[in-house]
């Protein structure tokens, strides 16, 4: 079955604990992408990857890491998170930009 | 970059009536701009897309319209039904090279009323 998966679903920590979502996708996308949802701010990206190791920031980078070493997975790292990162992140691949993006189902992380 | 701004922000319709969301956006070098649908607590999901090349899309009850010139594009949902009731997001982007990724506009939360 074709999918995005991202673990952990939900995640409580504190605040500087250095912590890694995964995201991994099984449809050989070349475009993978990290957003941000916040109520009344829609979807922000945070940052996106055109290929294997090709990242770019996208209009929320700081405060945030991703690597793109192998095809299939794009990790998001918080090296040390703040309460402002509290927020539901999305992980999506697609062929390109301009195609579909299938988003993973979501982490729900809170910073305390 | 890129800026989407999505009206309105929230849009309360009867039950078979017509729903339209509207975007203008502002690189005029965009030319892919999909709409996705967010149903509460599930995943964004692509409903419909149109390429700078096509005025005009339509699935089912479901069309979108783009006006280049003006740089805005609009959905249509007509003959409304309960299932139709979520958050939907316009956005767009430019296939191929360029710096920026996909822009999405801040939502439209629709409510369709029995």
């Amino acid at each position: 079955e074709a999918q995005v998966t991202q673990n952990p679903r939900y995640l409580i920590t504190v605040t500087g604990k250095k912590l890694t979502v995964t995201c991994s996708q099984n449809m050989n996308h070349e475009y993978m992408s990290w957003y941000r949802q916040d109520p009344g701010l829609g979807l922000r990206q945070i940052y996106y990857s055109m290929n294997v190791e090709v990242t770019d920031k996208g209009d929320v980078p700081e405060g945030y890491k991703v690597s793109r070493k192998e095809k299939r997975n794009f990790p998001l790292i918080l090296e040390s998170p703040s309460p402002n990162q509290t927020s539901l992140y999305f992980c999506a691949s697609a062929r390109d930009k301009a195609y579909e993006q299938y988003f993973g189902p979501g982490t729900r992380l809170t910073v305390t | 970059g890129e800026n989407v701004e999505q009206h309105p922000s929230t849009l309360s319709v009867q039950e078979g009536d017509s729903a339209v969301i509207k975007c203008t956006y502002s690189d005029s070098a965009s030319n892919y701009f999909p709409w996705y649908k967010q149903e509460l607590g599930k995943r964004p999901q692509l409903i419909i897309d149109i390429r700078s090349n096509v005025g005009e899309k339509k699935d089912q009850r479901i069309a979108v319209t783009l006006n280049k010139t003006a740089k805005h594009f609009s959905l249509h949902i007509t003959e409304t039904q309960p299932e139709d009731s979520a958050v939907y997001f316009c956005a767009a982007s430019r296939a191929g090279g360029g710096a920026d990724g996909l822009t999405f506009g801040k939502g439209t939360h629709l409510i369709i009323q029995p």
